[in-house]
């Protein structure tokens, strides 16, 4: 079973600061892996996504790379802003999960002014 | 626009009672899903749909039942609720599945049981 690990599972920074989740995976057998935020009480949002066949995509301030064959990805916050608040979850889509996503467990992301 | 939409948002319910949740497409996406988000354990899946009449179970599909009649709608109905399934209930679609295609969220049911 596909076993997918964030850390840290919350992190503290002020505003301004570069950051860099963290998201691991147990099996290299991937079709995508996404990552989303959450704000609470809400549900989530897709931020990025990258197939398996990329090394990495951006949006904006936002980065995120993929090394499959080591089960590592990295989401990068460039210059955060207390609007980046939220918990961030990566999931991975495993090839023998029937198109399921495994979820982490996510970083729960506070930026102070 | 609406994109994907869940209803109720909120529901309180008593052990025993039956309780479908909905969820509505307006992409006729293929495929869809259910995922429940519980404290301590994340997201997990409790069934999919990959086409109309076409359903699979997750790895939490016990208690569960799930139709899909039609494209844009995919309920999920808790035939006799249980304390343990007191959760907040999302619902997924996806225009396809396998490399480059993202599923995306509804906002989500909080589902409590008495």
């Amino acid at each position: 079973k596909q076993e997918v690990t964030q850390i840290p599972a919350a992190l503290s920074v002020p505003e301004g600061e570069n950051l860099v989740l963290n998201c691991s995976f147990t099996d290299s057998a991937i079709y995508n892996l996404q990552w989303f935020r959450q704000d609470p009480g809400k549900g989530l949002t897709s931020l990025l996504l990258i197939q398996s066949s990329q090394r990495e995509q951006t949006s904006g301030r936002l980065n995120a790379s993929l090394d499959k064959s080591s089960g590592r990805s990295t989401l990068y916050i460039a210059a955060s802003q207390p609007g980046d608040s939220a918990t961030y979850l990566c999931a991975v889509q495993a090839t023998n999960s029937g198109y399921a996503l495994n979820f982490g467990k996510g970083t729960s992301l506070l930026v102070t002014p | 626009d609406a994109g994907i939409t869940q209803s109720p948002r909120y529901k309180i319910t008593e052990t025993g009672r039956q309780v479908t949740l909905m969820c509505h497409q307006t992409w006729s996406h293929s495929y869809m899903f259910w995922y429940r988000q519980d404290l301590g354990h994340g997201l997990r899946l409790i069934y999919y749909s990959a086409a109309a009449d076409i359903t699979d179970k997750g790895e939490v599909p016990d208690g569960y039942v799930v139709s899909r009649s039609k494209t844009e709608n995919f309920p999920l109905t808790l035939e006799s609720a249980t304390r343990s399934q007191t959760s907040v209930y999302f619902c997924a679609s996806s225009e396809s599945a396998g490399q480059g295609y993202e599923q995306y969220f509804g906002p989500g049911t909080r589902l409590t049981v008495t």
